[in-house]
Order: C-alpha cells, then sequence, then structure tokens
C-alpha cells in the first residue's frame, strides 16, 4: 500500500538553528499539506499545495518558516531560526482529487518528524 | 468552518461498544461529518465520513440524526489497539478540503 514518507523522523535541534523537513507524497497526489501538532492536542494546517501552487498558507509563520514544493511532487519545510515553541511533531499529508466515484478526497499522512529544540 | 465539541476522553473494556458523540451546531449545507483515528507518535487516519443518517464500513458506524447537529461514531467490540484519539472534523467538501481539528477524544481501552 502507497504511503505518506518523512524524513527524519526525529530531530533534536538548538534554538536558532535551521532546521529541514522532507515529504514525499503518495505518487500522483496533487494536493500536499503540512501540519503541525503540538503534544496533547489535534493538527494545525500550516501550507497547503495543489502541485507547486501554494494555495493556504495562512497560518504558517512566514517570518522564519517556509516551504516549498518546486516540482509538484516532494516537499520540503524549514524554520530558520528554530524556536523553543516549535516543539512540535510535523506532520506531511495528500490527497488525491475528487472523482465521481470518490465523494470525499481522504487525506493520508506520513509518520510525521518529531523536532524538539533545546 | 463549523467548529465541533466532543468528550476530551472516554475509558472502555475490550469487547464493549464504543459510543463517541461530537457536536457541531453551525454545520452547514455543504458540509460533511469526517472522523480521523490517531494512535500516538503516528499521523491520524481516516475511518469514515457521512453527510447524512447512517454511514457503516469495516471499521465503523456513523450515525448522523436528521438535523445534523451532531453525530456519533460507534465502534463496535473495541479491543486494546483501538486505544487512541477520535477527531470528528466537518468541512465542506468543494471548499479546498481543508481539515479543521480540534482537541479530539482520547479512548482508553482497558483488558
Amino acid at each position: 500500500e502507497a504511503e505518506v514518507a518523512q524524513s527524519p523522523r526525529y530531530k533534536i535541534t538548538e534554538k536558532s538553528q535551521a532546521v529541514a523537513f522532507w515529504c514525499d507524497p503518495i505518487s500522483g497526489h496533487a494536493t500536499l499539506y503540512w501540519y503541525r501538532q503540538i503534544l496533547g492536542q489535534g493538527p494545525e494546517l500550516l501550507v497547503q499545495f495543489q502541485d507547486e501552487s501554494v494555495v493556504d498558507d495562512s497560518q504558517l509563520p512566514k517570518d522564519r518558516f517556509s516551504a516549498e514544493r518546486l516540482k509538484g511532487v516532494d516537499s520540503t519545510l524549514k524554520i530558520q531560526p528554530a524556536e523553543l515553541g516549535d516543539s512540535a511533531m510535523y506532520l506531511c499529508a495528500s490527497s488525491s482529487p475528487r472523482t465521481a466515484l470518490s465523494s470525499y478526497n481522504e487525506q493520508f499522512f506520513g509518520p510525521g518528524t518529531r523536532l524538539t529544540v533545546l | 468552518l463549523a467548529k465541533t465539541t466532543q468528550p476530551i476522553s472516554m475509558d472502555s473494556y475490550e469487547g464493549q461498544e464504543v459510543n463517541i458523540t461530537c457536536s457541531h451546531n453551525n454545520i452547514a449545507t455543504n458540509d460533511y461529518i469526517t472522523w480521523y483515528q490517531q494512535f500516538p507518535s503516528q499521523g491520524p487516519r481516516f475511518i469514515i465520513q457521512g453527510y447524512k443518517t447512517k454511514v457503516t464500513n469495516e471499521v465503523a458506524s456513523l450515525f448522523i440524526p436528521a438535523d445534523r447537529k451532531s453525530s456519533t461514531l460507534s465502534l463496535p467490540r473495541v479491543s486494546l489497539s483501538d486505544t487512541a484519539v477520535y477527531y470528528c472534523l466537518v468541512g465542506d467538501q468543494l471548499a479546498g478540503n481543508k481539515l479543521t481539528f480540534g482537541g479530539g477524544t482520547r479512548v482508553l481501552v482497558k483488558p
């Protein structure tokens, strides 16, 4: 079964350092999402891509966070500089367009990258 | 987006049926109701989705009354492996498929 791949699975860094996370969505999925999940809370959407274009980054802290999906396939989320409050799980998800047979384009999540900022 | 309210936590025992009710008083005409499951250290996983009445799949059932202001996820005969957080989401299928997660319901299944 196809899965969303993310790396690294765990990252420990010191504040003010730069970190980057990578996501490879399910093949053929045009829509890619990055979420942040703080311990004990639900995931929060940071950015949504349709192919290589950003369609929603309203919750992305643009002063330190950036995301790209240059060729419309895999994606990178970067934080520079990292702050203590950035410690969280960063989840990537992908979905395919609705079809006549599906009323819902289910989002498929990867295993996430757990970031700890010291 | 419609806001949802669900219990913070629920305990159950193996073999019992677990019912989690979600309130969404401001649900809009185009909104669908979707439930996701999340195990520790994993990403959420889609369980079930519905618009009205009852939907059943191999994992769960979803009951939606006529006014659609609430919905109930039913997990039949739970096992220890059903211990997870369950999220109720309400959203417009046509609005870019944006998911807004609340705090979810932590279900603990005991032996």
